[in-house]
């Protein structure tokens, strides 16, 4: 069964950074892109970017180039965003989904919770 | 970058009732449009790819049509745990999800 499994949810402070990550099982890893969406409280989907695990090809969406960092260590087949200096408005669920050839997302991780509070 | 729009924002429907939901692209994306399903406190769940074709194990009520830059998605015959926001995504161009459409039962 293929299955993106992410870590648990994060309650950080503003300026910190957080490096969140989605374990992928059950396909070969190497082989299909992953992608991080976002979703804010109440708010539709956002895609941030997609990375393909076997040579580290990344793409961003424009509206988060510099914002965050996907990252992935096929030896751990896992899938990472990262922040290094997180705001408020990074409050959100964010879920990793894996894509074959750049076209639909099928699965989905679970969803992490990170909320950004003083 | 392409912009996707859906109408109606919500809708409130009676249980068997025919449930249509529009997507329009700002430019022709041939059939690269994909619609999920989100549940609320899940995660999304893909329905339909490439504009009509039904995801293994998704029920046959659901279905899609369109290309260009008009799509449909109907739910023939709705159903109690139909109940989601509705979402279509573009891949013609990277990607562009629509803002979603609500479907509760009336």
């Amino acid at each position: 069964e293929v299955q993106l499994v992410q870590s648990g949810a994060e309650v950080k402070k503003p300026g910190e950074s957080l490096k969140i990550s989605c374990k992928a099982s059950g396909y070969n890893f190497t082989n299909y892109w992953i992608g991080w969406v976002r979703q804010m409280p109440g708010k539709g989907l956002e895609w941030m970017g997609i990375i393909y695990p076997d040579d580290s090809d990344t793409r961003y969406n424009p509206s988060f180039q510099g914002q965050v960092t996907i990252s992935s260590d096929k030896s751990i087949t896992t899938a990472y965003l990262q922040w290094s200096s997180l705001k408020a408005s990074d409050t959100a669920i964010y879920f990793c989904a894996r894509t074959g050839s750049v076209d639909w997302f099928d699965p989905w991780g679970q969803g992490t919770l990170v909320t950004v509070s003083s | 970058d392409i912009q996707m729009t859906q109408s109606p924002a919500s809708l409130s429907a009676s249980v068997g009732d025919r449930v249509t939901i529009t997507c329009q692209a700002s430019q022709d994306i041939s059939n690269y449009l994909n619609w999920y399903q989100q549940k609320p406190g899940k995660a999304p769940n893909l329905l339909i790819y490439d504009a009509s074709n039904l995801e293994t194990g998704v029920p046959s009520r659901f279905s899609g049509s369109g290309s260009g830059t008009d799509f449909t998605f109907t739910i023939s015959s709705l159903q109690p745990e139909d109940i989601a926001t509705y979402y279509c995504q573009q891949y013609d161009n990277l990607f562009t999800f629509g803002p979603g459409t609500k479907v509760d039962i009336k």
